[in-house]
C-alpha cells in the first residue's frame, strides 16, 4: 500500500510569501504528526491531529504557522510571510491509532528555501 | 522541556569495525526509539524500546535502555557500507496518550569499504 506523501517536494519562496505544504497520510490513520528538521538537525515536533481535532499546536513557532485537517485524512501546513528562518524539510507523520507506542510512518519531507 | 543529546554527533570508520551511539537525557521518557534517515526520506523506525534495562537486537544492531530509562545505546558490529545514514533517537512524551516524540540532533554515521 502507499506510504505518507507529501506535496510538493521542495519549494523556494521568497521573504514575505506565503505557503502551502500538503501531507497524504496512509489510508485510515487517526493520528497525524508535523515535524519540522533543520539541516543537521533532528525532528521538532510542531503540531498533532487526531482525525479532524487539532489536539496538540505547543511546537508551532509562531502564528505565521497554521495547520489543519479538515476532513481528518489530508493536513495542510501553511505559513504566511515566510522568513529565513523557516528554511528547513517539513515532515508529515502518521500512525494508525492514538496510542502513545503507536509506529509513526514519515513521509518524504517537504525541503522549504526562502530566500 | 525534555532534550536528548546524541553523540556522537559524526562518525566515520571502516567496513567491518564497530561501533556505539550515546543518545542521554536528564529527563525521564516513556519509551525510546531509534531511527535511520537517508537523504531525501523521512525517518525510519527501526526499534521501541519501553522497560528499563531493556535489550533489543535487530541482526547487528543491539539496542539498549537504560535502567532509569534516560539514556540508550546502539551499538553495530561488524559495520557494513549499507549502515551509512543519519541515525536518530526520539524518546517518547510521559503524560501524552499519542506519541508526541523529542528527537536528538542525530549521528550521521559513514562507512567506509
Amino acid at each position: 500500500g502507499a506510504g505518507v506523501s507529501q506535496s510538493p517536494r521542495y519549494k523556494v519562496a521568497k521573504r514575505g510569501q506565503d505557503v502551502a505544504l500538503r501531507c497524504d497520510p496512509i489510508s485510515g490513520h487517526v493520528s497525524l504528526f508535523w515535524y519540522q528538521q533543520a539541516l543537521g538537525q533532528g525532528p521538532e515536533f510542531l503540531t498533532y491531529f487526531q482525525n479532524e481535532a487539532q489536539l496538540d499546536k505547543s511546537g508551532l513557532p509562531s502564528d505565521r504557522f497554521f495547520a489543519e485537517r479538515p476532513e481528518g485524512s489530508v493536513s495542510t501546513l501553511k505559513i504566511q510571510r515566510t522568513q529565513q528562518e523557516d528554511s528547513a524539510v517539513y515532515l508529515c507523520a502518521s500512525s494508525l491509532a492514538e496510542l502513545a507506542l503507536e509506529t509513526q510512518y514519515f513521509g518524504p519531507g517537504t525541503r522549504l528555501l526562502v530566500l | 522541556t525534555q532534550l536528548l543529546e546524541q553523540s556522537p554527533q559524526f562518525l566515520s570508520i571502516q567496513e567491518g569495525e564497530n561501533l556505539t551511539v550515546y543518545c542521554n537525557s536528564s529527563s525521564v521518557f516513556s519509551s525510546l526509539q531509534w531511527y535511520r534517515q537517508e537523504p531525501g526520506e523521512g525517518p525510519v523506525l527501526l526499534v521501541t524500546v519501553v522497560t528499563g534495562g531493556e535489550v533489543k537486537k535487530l541482526k547487528r544492531l543491539t539496542f539498549q535502555f537504560g535502567d532509569a530509562r534516560k539514556d540508550s545505546s546502539l551499538h553495530i558490529t561488524a559495520a557494513q557500507t549499507g549502515d551509512t545514514g543519519l541515525y536518530l533517537c526520539a524518546g517518547g512524551a510521559g503524560g501524552t496518550s499519542y506519541g508526541k516524540l523529542t528527537f536528538g540532533q542525530g549521528t550521521i554515521l559513514t562507512v567506509h569499504p
